[in-house]
Order: C-alpha cells, then structure tokens, then sequence
C-alpha cells in the first residue's frame, strides 16, 4: 500500500515557466514532509521540507504549499531553469516512526530551453 | 568531510552469486538506512539502523542482511543473487532529524 501518492510522473515545462509537482498521503501520523532533487547518476539530496504548523515554505524559488485537512502537500517551482531539470521526490515521516521516510514514486521534470 | 560514500559504484553478478555493498559515513550520525531504486517506482527502504549494534528491517529486506558494528560503517549482504535485485542502492545517514543524507549510489546488474 503506497502511502504517499505523487504526480505527474513525468513534466515538461518551459524555461522561465512554473512546475508544480503534487503529493497525497493517507497517515494523519505524519508530521514532516520533505522534497529531495536527484540528477542523473547522483543521490537525492534534500531541497526544502515543511512540517504541518505551517501552510507554506519558501526558499528562493522553491515553495511547499501544504493542505493539512486535503492531507496533500506540492512543490512549485517558480522561474523554472534547464538546471532544475531532474527527478523530484516528495516524502514523509512521523516521529513515532523511528525517522523513517516514506517515497513518493518521483517525478521527472524537464525544463526546455 | 567526505560525506557519505559507498563503493562499487557499478558491479554485475550472476544468479547465485553473492556480494557486500559497502557504506561509511563520516559525519557521525547515528541513523543509516540502505534503500533501493527501481525506476519509477521511488525508493524502497531495505534495512536501517539507529546506532551501532542495532539494525531493523524496512519495507523489502527479503534477500539482504545487515550490520552495524560501528557508528561509521552499515555494510548491505547480498545472499544468492536473483535478477529481482538488479537495482540501484543508495545508502544514506542522518542524525536525530529526518533530513537524510545520500551515498552517490551502487549501479548492481544480476545476470
């Protein structure tokens, strides 16, 4: 049973365009939600997290939006750059569970030229 | 500090055979966590570990076995390689925070 549900799988956005990438989870328990970046041949490394006491996060152009009654958190990425070009993975975890992250299956953005 | 490292960076086995994939980390976290990455389908929690001398299985540890003898090092056994566990491994550390830290991966082909 998947528990944090992410979409799309795949996004082509044009340079200087917004991408947004959109999570759901089911476990009210969960009480941080992270995104990590991975390129291509590297491992994921973490871009920006959010807990619940809060509806939204910013860090440079990266923003979490975060719907604590839909249980639904998004990632937007503003002024998109070919550079940002890589998979995106949302994830979440509860204290009680010893740090133990749950993955999103990711998403692959694409950002043209 | 190097971070966290892992070594291969790239191996094939054939059915059968049987292999250690190595992770050490020099921040001294006391968390570890070995996932694998199959594509699309996000990464997978295998073992993890919060401190030397205590491991836990995750989601999918049928196949693989674990330890933790010291704070540094959380070496992943590959038992009887099956085609199922071609995949790529990543090995990660944290401290008492949830922000995880990632090894450059293990590209492992099963033939």
């Amino acid at each position: 049973q998947q528990q944090v549900k992410q979409s799309p799988q795949s996004l082509i956005v044009q340079k200087g365009g917004i991408s947004i990438i959109n999570c759901a989870y089911e476990n009210t328990a969960f009480d941080y939600f992270p995104w990590y970046q991975q390129f291509p041949g590297k491992g994921p490394a973490l871009l920006i997290a959010i807990r619940p006491d809060v509806s939204e996060k910013k860090e440079g152009r990266f923003t979490i939006s975060f719907n604590k009654s839909a249980k639904q958190f998004s990632l937007h990425i503003m002024d998109s750059q070919p550079g940002d070009s890589a998979t995106y993975f949302c994830a979440a975890s509860s204290r009680g569970g010893s740090e133990k992250l749950v993955f999103g299956k990711g998403t692959k953005l694409t950002v043209n030229p | 500090n190097a971070g966290v490292t892992q070594t291969p960076k790239f191996r094939i086995l054939k059915i059968g055979q049987s292999m250690t994939l190595q992770c050490a980390q020099d921040m001294n976290h006391n968390y570890m966590y070995w996932y694998r990455q199959d594509p699309g389908m996000g990464l997978k929690l295998i073992y993890y570990s919060v401190g030397a001398g205590i491991t836990d299985k995750g989601e999918v540890p049928n196949g693989y076995n674990v330890s933790r003898s010291t704070t540094e090092d959380f070496p992943l056994r590959l038992e009887l390689a099956a085609p199922s566990q071609t995949s790529v491994y990543f090995c990660a550390s944290s401290w008492v925070t949830e922000t995880q830290y990632f090894g450059p991966g293990t590209r492992l082909l099963v033939l």
